[in-house]
């Protein structure tokens, strides 16, 4: 299976400050990677698809580069509502695999 | 708008098997739309998608769960369900249903649509 590490696993920031969360594939997953916001009580939602695309609705502070292993999603300005915990996923290799998350907290 | 709704026993003994239903509104599971499938998350493994079923019956497990798990789907009642068998205290987790798109040509296995979860707990 392809593993996915995500760093930090907790951030700590505040309103109005970029912040950047990187996710790992153990091999190269090529742009097969997707961004989930998680909020307790909340269903989760997807945010960015094939590393880069985000998806309708979705705000545009919100963005996501990188291909082959290394990737990266940045809020360029964070928002109250953007406190929450965030995965990344494969869909590269079967079977599918997501990073252990990042939790976005209050500074 | 589809939507789904999880629900099932939220404590589950040592050794029994575990069964959920997800509701589908605002869609048919009986289209070739989307694949239905289930997806956990614990303290202990973070989020591992168990399986999937597609509307002809196919169905796409994770096989470090394989042999004791199966998602199976009844369009008359719009629902989609998982059974895992021989659950132990490591089977405890939130279990979410959720959807990827298999409109395009190329599946993209990411999954577009969460239910809001339900937690299991195996315990005596």
């Amino acid at each position: 299976d392809i593993q996915m590490t995500q760093s930090p696993s907790t951030l700590s920031a505040s309103v109005g400050d970029r912040v950047t969360i990187t996710c790992r594939a153990s091999q190269s997953i090529s742009s097969s990677l997707a961004w989930y916001q998680d909020k307790p009580g909340k269903a989760p939602k997807v945010l960015i698809s094939q590393a880069s695309s985000l998806e309708t609705g979705v705000p545009s502070r919100f963005s996501g580069g990188g291909s082959g292993t290394e990737f990266t999603l940045t809020i360029s300005s964070l928002q109250p509502d953007d406190f929450a915990t965030y995965y990344c996923q494969q869909y590269s290799s079967y079977p599918w695999t997501f990073g252990q998350g990042t939790k976005v907290e209050i500074k | 708008q589809l939507q789904l709704q999880e629900s099932g026993p939220g404590l589950v003994k040592p050794s029994e098997t575990l069964s959920l239903t997800c509701t589908v509104s605002g869609g048919s599971v009986n289209s070739g739309n989307y694949y239905w499938g289930w997806i956990r998350q614990s303290p202990g493994k973070g989020l591992e998608w168990i399986g999937s079923v597609y509307y002809s019956g196919n169905t796409y497990y994770n096989p470090s769960l394989k042999g004791r798990v199966t998602i199976s789907l009844d369009t008359s009642k719009n629902q989609f369900y998982l059974k895992l068998r021989s659950v132990t205290a490591a089977d405890s987790a939130v279990y979410y249903c959720a959807i990827v798109n298999a409109a395009s040509y190329n599946v993209n296995w990411y999954f577009d649509l969460w239910g809001r979860g339900t937690l299991v707990t195996v315990s005596s």
